[in-house]
């Protein structure tokens, strides 16, 4: 079975562009949550959508929105681009909202901000 | 509020133990723990829930202990692909249901 796959793996933007990041869930699952990850950093946590609902939402700013599609695949976009927006992006797939649940963590997207 | 892991990097000789701790001021519902290897995505290895019992598999096992909101990573007999930044997640219930918030991070370094 094929695990959580992201889109692109790497791009590089400049300052007050507009980036699209897209994540495509483990089969069955239909919670898709959104982490960035600075280097020498733990993840941090972005939002959480399930069932096509946002459920929870990370201390980012309104330029950080998401949305999940009928199929659960989702999409992160960041308008306004900050170079200190430059990190690793990470999408993880469980197959319930809850805590005790596992996820499981797709490649990244490396986001570069020049 | 982040959880705290210690130490914050662990050198070994291959076979020998380790054990990664990670504390949180809240009250916790789970644990997760994760590995990560440079440029790679985290892999999980385990979860801990509350009330739950201790996991284990291979020579990687957890514990957790919900009076003192703690929770401890251990790792016998290490190999070699051990090394990596370990991380431990944590999610407190309520309206943090789902939400994982990640320590700081727990550099281990296997050598032969």
């Amino acid at each position: 079975d094929a695990g959580v796959t992201q889109s692109p793996t790497h791009l590089i933007k400049t300052r007050g562009q507009h980036v699209t990041l897209r994540c495509s869930p483990i089969s069955g699952h239909k919670s898709v949550s959104w982490y960035q990850q600075v280097l020498g950093q733990g993840p941090q946590f972005i939002f959480q959508y399930y069932e096509k609902e946002e459920r929870g939402r990370g201390n980012f700013p309104d330029r950080f929105s998401a949305r999940q599609f009928p199929n659960y695949s989702s999409e992160l976009n960041v308008n306004a681009l900050l170079l200190g927006d430059s990190a690793l992006y990470l999408c993880a797939s469980s197959f319930g909202q809850g805590g005790a649940d596992e996820q499981f963590f797709g490649p990244g997207t490396r986001l570069t901000v020049l | 509020q982040q959880p705290v892991q210690s130490p914050q990097a662990v050198i070994l000789r291959e076979g020998e133990d380790a054990v990664i701790n990670c504390s949180s001021s809240k009250a916790l519902y789970s644990v997760h723990w994760y590995r990560q290897k440079h440029g790679e995505a985290p892999v999980f290895l385990m979860i801990l829930l509350k009330g739950g019992e201790q996991k284990g598999h291979d020579k990687i096992s957890a514990s957790f202990n919900e009076k003192k909101q703690q929770s401890s990573l251990y790792l016998t007999a290490s190999q070699l692909s051990y090394s990596g930044t370990y991380f431990c997640g944590t999610e407190s219930g309520g309206t943090s249901y789902g939400k994982l918030t990640f320590g700081q991070g727990t550099i281990l370094t296997v050598h032969p």
